[in-house]
């Protein structure tokens, strides 16, 4: 049982290029979320899905897109890098909106 | 909207004190709170997670407390050691739907010294 799992762990990107984070849950968990996390800002939530083939924006989801085709992956999409968003990004799974939440490794992402 | 502070920024503890971390928010109506602990360069791990209708959740050495109308709740850590080094985030619903999109703090970075 791995948990959620990121990938690529760590990323540099120049601006005006673009990728794409993958998220992957062996949990059988309905919703997903994507955070950012910026020093003395805490972290803050991009888009989140509550079932397969949904998402919702979150706080901060300007210069990001979303999808969830499969139930147990979340992908998260740059289509052109910005300095601005440098920063660690998590994803983070649950079964249900009261309860815990299970947050992967994080992939820290630098655009230069 | 909801905001969510934490009190002190950091805090450094000799090993075997006890740790009283808060955590504050405005909107009082939440279902639950939960508190995460970061290690350097990791993701967040999930210590507890309080309930509305409880006022206070225990697991071994850590207990939360929460206390709604007031807008408050505190983490106690007894007897800390060195392993308990790490930052300490709360975290609460943003909205009263169930979609379990959480409001962070901006957490407490905690130091033991042996």
């Amino acid at each position: 049982n791995a948990g959620v799992t990121q990938t690529p762990k760590f990323r540099v990107l120049k601006t005006g290029q673009s990728m794409t984070l993958l998220c992957a849950q062996d949990m059988n968990h309905e919703y997903m979320y994507w955070y950012r996390q910026d020093p003395g800002m805490g972290l803050r939530l991009i888009h989140y899905s509550v079932g397969e083939g949904t998402t919702a924006k979150g706080e901060v989801p300007d210069g990001y897109n979303v999808s969830r085709l499969k139930k147990q992956n979340f992908l998260l999409g740059l289509e052109s890098a910005a300095p601005s968003q440098t920063s660690v990004y998590f994803c983070a799974s649950t079964s249900g909106g009261w309860d815990t939440q299970y947050f992967g490794p994080g992939t820290r992402l630098t655009v230069l | 909207k909801q905001e969510v502070t934490q009190i002190p920024a950091a805090l450094s503890v000799p090993e075997g004190e006890n740790l009283v971390l808060n955590c504050s928010f405005t909107d009082s109506a939440i279902y639950n709170l939960q508190w995460f602990r970061q290690d350097p360069g990791k993701g967040l791990t999930s210590l507890l997670l309080i309930q509305s209708s409880q006022r206070e959740q225990t697991s071994g050495r850590l207990n939360a407390s929460l206390d709604k109308s007031s807008g408050r709740s505190t983490l106690y850590i007894a007897a800390s050691q060195p392993g308990d080094s790490a930052t300490y985030l709360c975290a609460v619903p943003m909205t009263t739907d169930s979609w379990g999109k959480l409001q962070f703090g901006a957490g407490t970075q905690v130091v033991v010294t042996p």
